[in-house]
């Protein structure tokens, strides 16, 4: 069974770079049936997807976010990452990443982190 | 993106009840309509994916049906540990979540 872990800073200030790492266990990150991807949740809100990867490197991502989105993979470390630029208040949010499933034309995220909170605060 | 439309908000209901919550799509999604379930302090988890196939080692209590526009999520006898914040997903394009119904006990 797959297994995600979240880690990276708490606290991120105003216009910085938020950064996270997720770990990958009991599978590997190489898989063909997995994209691997994140998605954020504001406190006391709902889930918004941020955008997920392949093992290849191919990527796609929410549009909303996608100017200052970069995600990456590191295949040796069974790990994949998240960047997010220019950050404000507004993406204060606790961080999931979660195994991004396709069966068909169906995605869904079947795995999850136990998720991260990062605050964005001076 | 396609708005997600989840009813009713909260829902207060008491253990063995029938509950369904519904999902309603801004368009025509086919059949590619998940829910999760979410507790206090923990990640979300998978109960149904594809409008009505249940995700292994979900309880067969759970049940998802509909396509297109209009969906549904029917638990038959609410239990003690089902009391949570249930969620719907498209993926018929850009990902985008419903913005949760709330169970709680009556």
């Amino acid at each position: 069974q797959l297994q995600l872990q979240e880690s990276g800073p708490g606290l991120v200030k105003p216009s910085e770079t938020l950064s996270l790492t997720c770990t990958v266990s009991g599978g590997s990150i190489s898989s063909s049936n997995y994209y691997w991807g994140w998605i954020r949740q504001p406190p006391g809100k709902g889930l918004e997807w941020i955008g997920s990867i392949y093992y290849s490197g191919s990527t796609y991502y929410n549009p909303s976010l996608k100017s200052r989105v970069t995600i990456s993979v590191d295949t040796s470390r069974n790990q994949f990452s998240l960047k997010l630029s220019s950050v404000t208040a507004a993406d204060t949010a606790v961080y999931y990443c979660a195994s991004h499933r396709i069966v068909g034309a169906s995605q869904f995220f079947d795995y999850w982190g136990q998720g991260t909170l990062v605050t964005v605060s001076s | 993106d396609i708005q997600m439309t989840q009813s009713p908000s909260s829902l207060s209901a008491s253990v063995g009840d029938r509950v369904t919550i519904t999902c309603r799509a801004s368009q025509s999604i086919s059949s590619y309509l998940n829910w999760y379930q979410q507790k206090p302090g923990k990640a979300p988890k998978l109960l149904i994916y594809t409008a009505s196939t249940l995700q292994s080692g979900v309880p067969s209590r759970f049940s998802g049906s509909g396509s297109e526009t209009d969906f549904t999520l029917t638990i038959s006898s609410l239990q003690p540990e089902d009391f949570a914040t249930y969620y719907c997903q498209q993926s018929y394009s850009t990902l985008t979540f419903g913005q949760g119904t709330r169970l709680e006990i009556k």
